[in-house]
């Protein structure tokens, strides 16, 4: 079945320590997006893709960055993760821009020890 | 800024039961885009119903129906024949029709079914 993937499911990092979360899909979609959600929040978009432009959100943190190599892959990557990066991390693609629904991955639970 | 309230963070209902999760925004656009997303425990978060502004009949998805009143900004979503499958956080998102801008999620609604 078409999907988007997202691995680790689970990732331990300790702090400072980079790391980098990824995001695959197998639905063709244009845009690929990065949403960090803590516990109880809702979703907070960090940046997305449209094909190669990458659009970052004018809070997103210079600690986070993204790279998509080819359509299916969109990687997260966290210099150097603090306490307060603690989060689920959810990837989601749409078809084309934000008003097409977004379909969104299983996430990867973050913890910063 | 837009904004979307989910004034209620959690709701219970019994099983086969009806249930109506409130949501109200806070735009000046006239055209643009509502959203209930469903996300269960550990599991992906799935487009649960959409409705276009521009389009005056309630959107409706099997037992998930919305009453969305356009001039007073509300957009709750109402599950019939409530199932235990349905217990999930409720995010209810708003999307302006110009497409560059990003959707406005509100804080979401826990939903616990009894069985």
């Amino acid at each position: 079945d078409a999907m988007v993937i997202q691995n680790p499911r689970y990732q331990v990092t300790q702090f400072g320590k980079p790391v980098t979360l990824s995001c695959s899909q197998t639905l063709n979609h244009n845009v690929m997006y990065w949403y960090q959600q803590k516990s109880s929040q809702a979703p907070k978009l960090l940046f997305h893709y449209y094909d190669k432009d990458f659009n970052n959100e004018a809070d997103t943190p210079d600690n986070f960055q993204s790279r998509r190599p080819n359509t299916s892959f969109c990687f997260l990557d966290i210099r150097s993760p603090g306490l307060g990066d603690a989060a689920m991390y959810l990837c989601a693609t749409s078809r084309g821009h934000f008003t097409d629904t977004q379909y969104f991955g299983p996430g990867t639970r973050l913890t910063v020890l | 800024a837009q904004t979307v309230t989910q004034s209620q963070p959690e709701m219970s209902v019994q099983e086969a039961e009806t249930v109506t999760l409130s949501c109200t925004y806070d735009t000046s656009e006239s055209d643009y885009y509502l959203f209930w997303y469903k996300q269960p425990p550990s599991r992906q978060m799935i487009l649960v119903i959409r409705q276009e502004a521009y389009k005056q009949q309630n959107a409706t998805e099997n037992r998930f129906s919305v009453n969305f009143q356009k001039a007073a900004k509300s957009f709750s979503l109402k599950i019939s024949d409530s199932q235990l499958g349905d217990a999930a956080m409720y995010f209810c998102a708003y999307q302006p029709q110009g497409g560059s801008e990003k959707l406005v999620f509100g804080k979401g609604t826990k939903l616990t079914v009894n069985p």
